[in-house]
């Protein structure tokens, strides 16, 4: 069966560090990735997703960044991190030959920026 | 762009009472619709789907939704609550041929024994 990891579960850095938050998806190849922030009464704002190896789209513009240098690895990243960056981060997969499957999430990522 | 709207931020209601949480989108073509659930300290759970045909769908946990294309709607209801069901409610919405999913801002339930 297909799982999903996340990690660190929780994070807190100072204003200006770097972050690397890692996602990896496991049985299931080629799948699509997602990276969500999720805010309290906001929902889910999608930040970026992959369909490939090294094929990145960005909904909205950040201070991050992600990249996916494996088929079933997908990184969120950030030079110099903000306080507006802190939040809960969700990463999610998807069969990659669906049009019409459903995501499946990860346990998420609590960042404190401070 | 899509976007997901939800009626209700917090709904308290007592056990056995019946539930209704309002879920419209914005997106004139070929949707995907979807209730996520997220329970206490728990991930987010796909609660039910809908792709095609009959717009009556039921998911797990004696919950069912109904599309209304002409209402751009997708309504969550269970005739039923128990207190288990205290758990935050997304509805999101996914264009047929794209990879985006758009989420609505989430309906707390509060369920009081």
């Amino acid at each position: 069966s297909q799982t999903i990891h996340q990690w660190p579960a929780t994070l807190v850095q100072p204003v200006g560090s770097p972050l690397s938050l890692e996602c990896t998806v496991e049985g299931t190849s080629n799948p699509n990735l997602y990276w969500y922030r999720q805010a309290a009464g906001r929902g889910l704002q999608l930040l970026f997703y992959s369909v490939g190896i090294g094929q990145i789209s960005s909904e909205v513009p950040q201070n991050l960044s992600a990249s996916r240098p494996q088929d079933r690895q997908f990184i969120l990243s950030s030079k110099k991190l903000l306080l507006s960056d802190s939040g809960f981060y969700l990463c999610a997969w998807r069969g990659g030959t669906s049009n019409t499957g459903e995501l499946f999430f990860g346990e998420g990522s609590r960042l404190t920026v401070l | 762009a899509q976007s997901v709207s939800q009626h209700n931020h917090h709904v308290i209601l007592s056990e056995a009472a019946s539930l209704e949480l309002g879920c419209n989108y914005s997106y004139g073509g070929t949707v995907n619709l979807f209730w996520y659930v997220q329970y206490p300290g728990q991930h987010l759970q796909l609660l039910l789907k809908y792709f095609s045909g009959d717009p009556l769908v039921k998911g797990i946990k004696g919950f069912e939704a109904e599309f209304i294309k002409s209402k751009f709607s997708f309504n969550l209801r269970k005739p039923s609550v128990q207190w288990s069901d205290t758990a935050e409610y997304f509805c999101a919405v996914n264009d047929n041929y794209g990879q985006n999913f758009v989420f609505g801002p989430g309906t707390r339930l509060s369920v009081l024994p």
